[in-house]
């Protein structure tokens, strides 16, 4: 079974700081996804990344895979009291369409 | 995208009843999948629904607990049987494009059992 690795889990920040989260695992994925959950609100899509290396910025944010592909991580820069929310990091499983979620971090910015 | 109406969006239920969760997508897709997030927890797949077929289920997920119907490809249902306190959590329906991985999500439903 694969599993991924979320830490920090929680994190409490003042507005205006920058953090990085981490998506860890000891088995190769095909592609790593991160989504974010606001409360009440199912989790929404952020971005996916598919290439050892690869870099992608959405604003403030930058994702990161890791070269070996078995690692992810985002960071966000400047961050803002509506980045609150939790952020979950996912991958196929075995190659199916089933996907494994990490645990989470719960982001608290504050103002 | 996908748009996901998922119906309860939540419900406070007695121990014992049984509460069935609706989830219409705005198009065909094959597979649904139905997770469970406890309070403050990451999302479990409980199982998952193609049309025409008995879903699959994970382990520690058992149909006569979790019966669930797939009438065609846009519509599912999961039913919470028996309840008990600790059924009390979200619960989201899921649906993937055909040939891709990224998920889109329902709203959830918050059941809570007293």
């Amino acid at each position: 079974t694969q599993l991924l690795e979320q830490s920090p889990q929680f994190l409490s920040i003042q507005e205006g700081e920058n953090l990085t989260v981490y998506c860890n695992s000891s088995s190769v994925f095909s592609s790593l996804q991160w989504y974010r959950q606001e409360p009440g609100e199912g989790p929404v899509l952020l971005v996916t990344v598919v290439t050892g290396g690869e870099v992608k910025k959405l604003k403030r944010l930058t994702f990161q895979f890791g070269d070996a592909r078995k690692d992810s991580s985002l960071h966000i820069t400047a961050a803002q009291p509506g980045d609150t929310g939790l952020y979950l990091c996912a991958g196929p499983q075995g190659g199916s369409e089933k996907l494994v979620f990490g645990k989470g971090t719960k982001l608290t910015v504050n103002p | 995208s996908a748009v996901i109406s998922q119906k309860p969006s939540r419900d406070i239920c007695q121990r014992g009843t049984s509460l069935t969760i609706q989830c219409q997508v705005d198009s065909q897709v094959t597979m649904m999948f139905w997770y469970r997030q406890q309070p403050g927890q990451s999302l479990t797949l409980i199982a998952t629904a193609n049309q025409g077929s008995e879903a699959t289920y994970e382990s520690g997920f058992v149909i006569d607990k979790f019966p669930i119907s797939r009438p065609n490809l846009t519509f599912s249902t999961l039913t919470v049987s028996n309840m008990s306190p600790e059924d009390s959590s979200i619960y989201l329906c899921s649906v993937v494009r055909g040939g891709r991985t990224e998920a889109f999500f329902g709203q959830g439903t918050r059941l809570t059992v007293v």
